[in-house]
């Protein structure tokens, strides 16, 4: 079944500790996509990858890492540096990052901090 | 400042009758425009797009218009049903990358 998995669905930090969202697809998208959720807010880009090892900041990248080894994978590293990483985290996918080609996303992880 | 604004945060209309969603943009290079529906601890699910050498485009009950001119994006969804009840948000596209705004609240009441 195609699609996109994002584990875990919540995730639970303690302060000073880095945590690593996982999101995995199988559509063979070229592109990957992290946003950030917070309540009444729409999502915010944190970083993105059009191409396996490469990858770029967006509007959001500071206190995040990201890896993009394979083209299936791009996790998404909350560090401690993120001084206010309570939110739902959103990861899309899309064939490429041409024009008129939507996002797709999974499910999300809600980050909570302990 | 935000790019794209979504200045009702909710909606409700009642069974039957048309939902209209607005969405303002703040530039002028965009040149594509989405639609995302999303249901609480889900993500977004796209709905429909609109290029901006179109001002109109129709899939069933959903019709997305784009006034360029007036940088104005609306979603009509007709007629509405309990099952649309969702947040909605715009999204605006330049380069590859979306812009998001900050979603309304539809409620469909039976």
């Amino acid at each position: 079944d195609g699609g996109i998995t994002q584990s875990p669905k919540y995730l639970f930090r303690k302060e000073g500790q880095n945590v690593t969202l996982s999101c995995e697809q199988n559509l063979n998208h070229d592109a990957m996509y992290w946003y950030r959720q917070d309540p009444g807010q729409g999502l915010r880009l944190i970083y993105y990858s059009q191409i396996v090892n490469d990858f770029q900041k967006g509007d959001i990248a500071e206190g995040y890492s990201v890896s993009r080894e394979k083209k299936e994978s791009f996790p998404l590293t909350v560090t401690s540096a993120q001084k206010n990483p309570t939110a739902f985290y959103l990861c899309a996918t899309s064939p490429r990052t041409a024009k008129s080609l939507p996002q797709h996303f999974g499910d999300g992880t809600r980050l909570s901090i302990l | 400042d935000q790019q794209v604004k979504q200045n009702s945060p909710s909606l409700s209309v009642q069974e039957g009758r048309i939902s209209i969603l607005n969405c303002d943009y703040t530039n002028s290079m965009f040149d594509y425009f989405l639609w995302y529906k999303k249901y609480p601890a889900e993500g977004p699910t796209f709905l429909i797009s609109i290029s901006s050498i179109k001002d109109k485009n129709e899939d069933g009950r959903f019709t997305v218009f784009l006034n360029k001119s007036a940088k104005h994006l609306s979603l009509h969804i007709v007629p509405s049903q309990p099952g649309d009840s969702a947040v909605y948000f715009c999204a605006v596209g330049s380069q590859g990358n979306l812009i998001f705004g900050k979603g309304t609240k539809l409620s469909v009441k039976p």
